[in-house]
């Protein structure tokens, strides 16, 4: 079964670096989404991208962070100069077209630790 | 805005015994339902979805939830639990209007711990 996958699993970054989180989503999807699950808490979206660009964002999606696809297979979230509390597990999602837009698939996660 | 509330962040249950996890949601639009599963150390999985029509829905590994629009709750059962349903549990929302193609609005999680 296609799968989401992101890379790298576990990120460490000193506090003012920028880091980008890769995702491939699963082939033929068109809907992206990139979210994070601060330890201990709920998970929480940040960003949604159709068509080549962002559909919807959220508050927590500053100009800290941006999307991008570079590529008919890669989808990246990018955050420049890195704060503690940016640590956080990152998860990258995608879902069809269609009828079947409503379903999202989640990859396994990108845990950034930020020092 | 939406909003997800389960009220028990952990729930013990004995092997075998029937599980009820709580989900209750706030939206001012009609909403899509779900229900995710995390097995520690990995990504979400869906476990069942509501988007119209019969209010019980039916998902995998034997789980079940009910669409309760007066109530505005969407409660995941299990008439029977395994060691292996030991995992995290997200109730998520999001607005029907946008196709879902929205974000989704998660719960903070239950924790089902199933005890020999």
């Amino acid at each position: 079964e296609p799968e989401v996958t992101q890379t790298p699993s576990h990120q460490v970054t000193q506090m003012g670096q920028e880091v980008i989180l890769r995702c491939v989503p699963i082939s033929n999807h068109l809907y992206f989404y990139w979210y994070r699950q601060i330890l201990g808490q709920k998970v929480e979206f940040l960003v949604s991208f159709y068509n080549n660009e962002i559909s919807e964002k959220s508050e927590i999606f500053d100009d800290q962070f941006s999307v991008e696809r570079p590529d008919g297979s890669n989808f990246t979230l990018k955050i420049r100069s890195t704060k503690l509390e940016d640590s956080a597990m990152y998860f990258c999602a995608s879902s069809p077209g269609g009828g079947q837009v409503v379903q999202q698939y989640f990859g396994p996660g990108t845990r950034l630790t930020v020092t | 805005a939406q909003s997800v509330t389960q009220l028990d962040s952990q729930v013990p249950v004995f092997e075998e015994a029937p599980v009820e996890l709580r989900c209750n949601y706030s939206s001012s639009v009609s909403v899509y339902l779900f229900w995710y599963v995390q097995y520690p150390n990995q990504g979400l999985q869906l476990l069942l979805k509501y988007l119209s029509g019969s209010t019980l829905v039916k998902g995998i590994n034997g789980f079940e939830a009910e669409f309760n629009k007066s109530q505005t709750s969407f409660h995941l059962r299990k008439p029977s639990v395994h060691i292996s349903d030991t995992a995290e549990y997200f109730c998520a929302v999001s607005r029907a209007s946008r196709g879902g193609a929205d974000g989704l609005t998660f719960g903070k999680g239950t924790h089902l711990i199933i005890q020999p």
